[in-house]
């Protein structure tokens, strides 16, 4: 069964530093990996998609990557910014079985000190 | 920008009692979804709806819960009967294509549920 875990669960780092949140997962056979943040309360918003034949997808300061064979994703955030504090989570959909579902990690919920 | 739009953004309502959770999707999108997530938890897959019916749903949706596409904008979410543990938040989302696609899903803000 497939399992997606972000480590840590929290992280707190100085404004305009550059920082990697991790989404690690069970089972290689994916067919997309995507980043979502969430703000306290709020709803989801996607930030990045990567399908399974790519390594890499960028967006402004966001670089999401995918390293299938060793079952994980990173998230980069290039010189954070306050407004950068949220939940971000990682869900992937499954190759093989569910045709419609994500599957989620818990979150890594960031704070970055102004 | 277009956007999956939800309401009530809060309920509280009475165990026992039945909800209907709705949801706009956006509005070229053919695939619907409900998502909840219990506070602390991770979020969990409910039901996903095509060509007005369920495509898939999970174990959590018993029948206890249902969804319906009354009209060609709104999707709803009912929940019969609330229990204490029913309370959550609950995402509705939609997509253009098929999650498997490649396609991505954009979710609402969700609707706060407690049951008291």
């Amino acid at each position: 069964k497939q399992e997606v875990t972000q480590i840590p669960a929290a992280l707190s780092v100085p404004e305009g530093e550059n920082l990697v949140l991790n989404c690690s997962f069970t089972d290689s056979a994916i067919y997309n990996l995507q980043w979502f943040r969430q703000d306290p309360g709020k709803g989801l918003t996607s930030l990045l998609l990567i399908q399974s034949s790519q390594r890499e997808q960028t967006s402004g300061r966001l670089n999401a990557s995918l390293d299938k064979s060793s079952g994980r994703s990173t998230l980069y955030i290039a010189a954070s910014q306050p407004g950068d504090s949220a939940t971000y989570l990682c869900a992937l959909k499954n190759l093989m079985d569910s045709n419609y579902q994500l599957i989620w990690g818990a979150g890594t919920k960031l704070i970055i000190k102004p | 920008e277009p956007e999956v739009t939800q309401t009530p953004s809060h309920q509280v309502t009475q165990m026992g009692q039945e909800v209907i959770l709705r949801c706009v999707p956006i509005s070229n999108h053919l695939y619907f979804y409900w998502y909840r997530q219990i506070l602390g938890q991770k979020v969990e897959f409910l039901v996903s709806f095509y060509n007005n019916e369920i495509s898939e749903k999970s174990e959590i949706f018993d029948d206890q819960f249902s969804v319906e596409r009354p009209d060609g904008s709104n999707f709803t979410l009912k929940i019969r009967s609330t229990k204490l543990e029913d309370s959550a938040m609950y995402f509705c989302a939609s997509s253009e294509e098929a999650p498997y696609s490649g396609n991505t899903i954009y979710f609402g803000e969700g609707s706060w549920l407690t049951v008291v």
